[in-house]
């Protein structure tokens, strides 16, 4: 089965600088990939998701994520974070058809004013 | 509005208690899944369900169950094999149109006393 690793646990960031949430991904065929973010207290939302064709994608809020095959990474990046931005991520990875969905643990980001 | 409603938000119980969690959709989809969030290991899947009257297991399908009788509902059933069920749970229905992208509830948190 797939799993998704999210090496960082927690992230602090300043309001304006720029940020990446690293994600590493394990499968054995080309997967389907997706960012989701989580408000305190709520369910989860879509950021945004690959699927195939060109390896960057971009998302909500400014949000963007670049897939590499060669590295099994679909890092997500953001060029200026904002105070609302904070929040915590997950990245996923689906096999096919959503049935076998798996999260990372996720990455919680604080944004200093 | 389309959407999931996951009731209760918060549910208290006493230990050796069976406790039904209710998840509902009018989004017109055949997948839906449980999955269970603890601080620190991302979602599990609990179960999953791609089409009425059908379910299957997922990582942690020990000490839950599930029913899928109509297309819109997919309640869980928290039992008390369950041995730590102190979680915050998340429903969750995809189109299963091999976008793999889901939709959230906002979650039920459950408190074992």
């Amino acid at each position: 089965a797939q799993s998704v690793t999210q090496p960082d646990i927690h992230i602090t960031v300043s309001e304006g600088a720029s940020l990446e949430l690293r994600c590493n991904y394990s499968y054995g065929a080309t997967p389907y990939l997706f960012w989701y973010v989580q408000s305190p207290g709520q369910g989860l939302q879509l950021l945004l998701k690959y699927f195939s064709g060109d390896t960057l994608v971009q998302g909500i809020k400014g949000f963007e994520a670049e897939f590499k095959r060669s590295q099994s990474s679909f890092n997500l990046r953001k060029p200026s974070v904002h105070w609302s931005d904070a929040a915590e991520y997950f990245c996923a990875v689906g096999a096919f058809f959503g049935s076998d969905m798996r999260f990372g643990a996720g990455t919680r980001l604080t944004v200093k004013p | 509005d389309g959407g999931i409603t996951q009731s209760p938000k918060y549910l208290f119980r006493k230990e050796g208690q069976n406790v039904t969690l209710s998840c509902e959709q009018n989004l017109n989809h055949d997948a839906m899944y449980w999955y269970r969030q603890d601080p620190g290991q991302g979602l599990r899947l609990i179960y999953y369900s791609q089409i009425v009257n059908d379910f299957q297991k997922g990582d942690i399908a020990e000490g839950y169950s599930v029913s899928r009788e109509k297309k819109e509902s997919f309640p869980l059933t928290v039992t008390s094999a369950q041995k730590n069920p102190t979680a915050f749970y998340l429903c969750a229905s995809g189109t299963g149109a091999n976008t793999g992208e889901l939709f959230f509830g906002e979650g039920s948190r459950l408190t074992v006393l």
